[in-house]
């Protein structure tokens, strides 16, 4: 089955400790992104990253580091968790449009992990 | 920057068709109205897209108008199970970015 794998799915840690969240996909797609979703905020784009080895800011990359070192994964990682980061995560993949044109618009999402920094 | 407007929320009774509106004034030539819907707080399902033409799928159709500057998704008959957020984005049909905005809550009522 086609799916965008996330983990943990929940998670409470506290301010300063260190944190992964993973990111697996296994369709082949080139492009990968993270996003959080906030009430009243909408989703939020972190960082994405076309191919691997290419990575790039979204709108909100303060506090977040990623890597793509391979093509399936794409770990988000908070290196020094804080309360504000409080938040729903989403990853999601597209895959390249045929006929050359670029990435499609069709993302496919994870199903969320929930962190909660105290 | 918002590049859509859309209602906060709206009802539909089950059964019946829920039409949700969508404005895109300021549209340009080569960007295509997406549609994406979330379930509760599951992550953000792809319904359809277009870019002038009226589309049609599975889950969906998509009416544009001629002008491009407006759109509605129509879920035919809509079920307790189309309960969710729906958001309406213009963007290229390539390109890396996606504005989701805070979309219209659909609520199906029995």
């Amino acid at each position: 089955e086609a799916q965008v794998t996330q983990n943990p799915r929940y998670l409470i840690t506290v301010t300063g400790k260190k944190l992964t969240v993973t990111c697996s996909q296994n369709m082949n797609h080139e492009y990968m992104s993270w996003y959080r979703q906030d009430p009243g905020l909408g989703l939020r784009q972190i960082y994405y990253s076309m191919n691997v080895e290419v990575t790039d800011k979204g709108d909100v990359p303060e506090g977040y580091k990623v890597s793509r070192k391979e093509k399936r994964n794409f770990p988000l990682i908070l290196e020094s968790p804080s309360p504000n980061q409080t938040s729903l995560y989403f990853c999601a993949s597209r895959p390249y449009s045929t006929g050359g044109l670029g990435f499609t618009g069709e993302l496919f999402f994870g199903e969320g992990s929930r962190l909660t920094v105290l | 920057d918002a590049k859509t407007t859309q209602p906060p929320s709206m009802d539909c009774a089950e059964g019946r068709a829920a039409n949700l509106p969508c404005n895109h004034s300021t549209i340009s030539g080569n960007e295509y109205v997406y549609w994406y819907r979330q379930i509760h707080s599951q992550g953000p399902q792809y319904i359809i897209h277009g870019l002038k033409n009226n589309e049609t799928n599975e889950m969906a159709s998509l009416i544009i108008t001629e002008d491009r500057k407006s759109s509605t998704l129509i879920l035919p008959h809509a079920t307790l199970r189309d309960t969710a957020v729906y958001y309406c984005i213009v963007r290229p049909h390539t390109g890396n970015q996606f504005y989701f905005g805070t979309g219209t809550s659909l609520t199906v009522i029995p």
